[in-house]
């Protein structure tokens, strides 16, 4: 079975443009969650979606979105991008009723100047 | 608000030493506990979990995990440390609220000399 991928792997983007990061989950896994990973602020839970649905959001602006489409793959979205969102954006996926068992991608490494 | 801690930045252990890196949460129950491993450009790779049962958990690659509800930790061993295993090390509490939330440890780097 595939692991978790998303694309792109790699991303420089420049102060207020937007970037959209996407998370394909392993097939059969319907939930998915994002984190970002910085120097600073370490891993941070963004949020985690089922079925289309936002389930649970961590403490983040509101220029940070996210989605889910009927084959559970993912994207999120960041607005209006700031130095500091400069990071590495990782994607999780798990089964129905084993949420606590996550897969991870690679993430997305996003530079921004 | 449910935290974690690794008092540990960083570790040196030399090859064939065993490891003990330290863990603590801070939550009103007990939640999942889990230990990751990130190596250099690397997502996170799950080495054990803990919910109940048998407080001492096996894991991947030799690891094994103590919880000790008296002193919240749940500290993460291996008898015998490999050059492969240096990496970052993160250990995480799992909230399942409606929805799953995970919060880390700020990690734990490492290092393992010849």
């Amino acid at each position: 079975k595939a692991g978790v991928t998303q694309t792109p792997r790699y991303l420089i983007k420049t102060r207020g443009q937007q970037v959209t990061l996407s998370c394909s989950p392993i097939s059969g896994h319907r939930s998915v969650s994002w984190y970002q990973q910085t120097p600073g602020q370490g891993l941070q839970f963004l949020f985690e979606y089922f079925s289309e649905t936002q389930r649970n959001k961590g403490n983040f602006p509101g220029r940070f979105s996210g989605r889910q489409f009927s084959n559970s793959r993912s994207e999120m979205n960041v607005s209006t991008l700031e130095l500091g969102d400069s990071a590495l954006y990782l994607c999780a996926s798990s089964l129905v009723g084993q949420e606590e068992t996550q897969y991870f991608g690679p993430g997305t490494r996003l530079l921004v100047l | 608000a449910q935290s974690v801690t690794q008092p540990d930045i960083h570790i040196t252990v030399s090859e064939g030493a065993s490891l003990e890196l330290r863990c603590n949460y801070s939550y009103g129950a007990t939640p999942y506990l889990f230990w990751y491993v990130q190596s250099p450009g690397q997502g996170l790779q799950l080495l054990l979990k803990y919910f109940s049962g048998d407080t001492l958990v096996q894991g991947i690659k030799g690891f094994e995990a103590e919880f000790k509800r008296s002193q919240s930790s749940f500290n993460l061993r291996k008898p015998s440390v490999h050059w492969s295993d240096a990496a970052e090390y993160f250990c995480a509490v799992g909230l399942n609220t409606g929805g799953f939330k995970t919060i880390f440890g700020a990690g734990t780097r490492l290092f393992v000399k010849a």
